[in-house]
């Protein structure tokens, strides 16, 4: 079964700290992505990467950036919290080299609560 | 811009009826679809891919069709049971390697 784990379940952090969410998955997926969850405004792609320190930007990726050292993590940063950007974040994998679903699958998320 | 519209009022049906959600899209063709599940507190599970050439495609007691006339994507489950009220996310490919979600449509099957 493939495993995408996030880092914390639930955070609370203050205004102006700095952000560490980190996802592992274990099918050595080449994409991962991060979102976030929003009620009524669903799941909106923040960052993405489709290989080792490769990145691109999703429709939201301001006061976020992204780290991809290693095939298997993909961190996500918020530079300096800010109330805005408390959220739900989940992070995704999958393959393109999975052709019949390109299914994308999802960590169990981080409930961000900045104050 | 790109736009997807799912039913943002939550679908009340009765156990063994048959639910249906409805998926809207604007200002692309995307050349698949595919349905999520989400549950409270979890993450999306994938349940089901229909690629642009497809009508229809089946899974269990699953049925998703794909007009790309009307620009649009139904998501059928017959014989509905409690076990499967959820946010059902219809997520239309939007680029190489991306999906574009929808709000969601939560499905409430009352016993």
């Amino acid at each position: 079964d493939v495993k995408v784990t996030q880092s914390s379940r639930y955070l609370v952090k203050r205004t102006g700290e700095k952000v560490f969410l980190e996802c592992v998955q274990d099918m050595d997926h080449e994409n991962m992505f991060w979102y976030r969850q929003d009620p009524g405004l669903g799941l909106r792609l923040i960052y993405f990467s489709y290989d080792v320190k490769m990145k691109e930007k999703g429709d939201i990726p301001e006061g976020y950036s992204v780290s991809r050292e290693k095939k298997e993590r993909f961190s996500l940063i918020l530079e300096s919290a800010s109330t805005n950007q408390t959220s739900m974040y989940l992070c995704a994998s999958g393959s393109n080299r999975d052709r019949d679903s390109y299914e994308q699958y999802f960590g169990p998320g981080t409930r961000l609560t900045v104050t | 811009s790109q736009k997807i519209e799912q039913n943002s009022e939550a679908l009340n049906i009765q156990e063994g009826k048959t639910a249906t959600l409805t998926c809207n899209y604007t200002n692309y063709s995307p050349a698949y679809l595919q349905w999520y599940r989400q549950d409270p507190g979890r993450g999306p599970v994938f349940l089901l891919l229909i690629r642009e050439n497809e009508k229809e495609k089946r899974k269990e007691r699953l049925k998703v069709t794909f007009d790309t006339t009307l620009k649009q994507s139904l998501f059928h489950i017959t014989a509905s049971q409690p076990a499967d009220s959820a946010t059902y996310l219809c997520a239309p490919r939007g680029g190489y390697n991306k999906l574009i979600f929808g709000a969601g449509t939560r499905l409430a099957v009352h016993p």
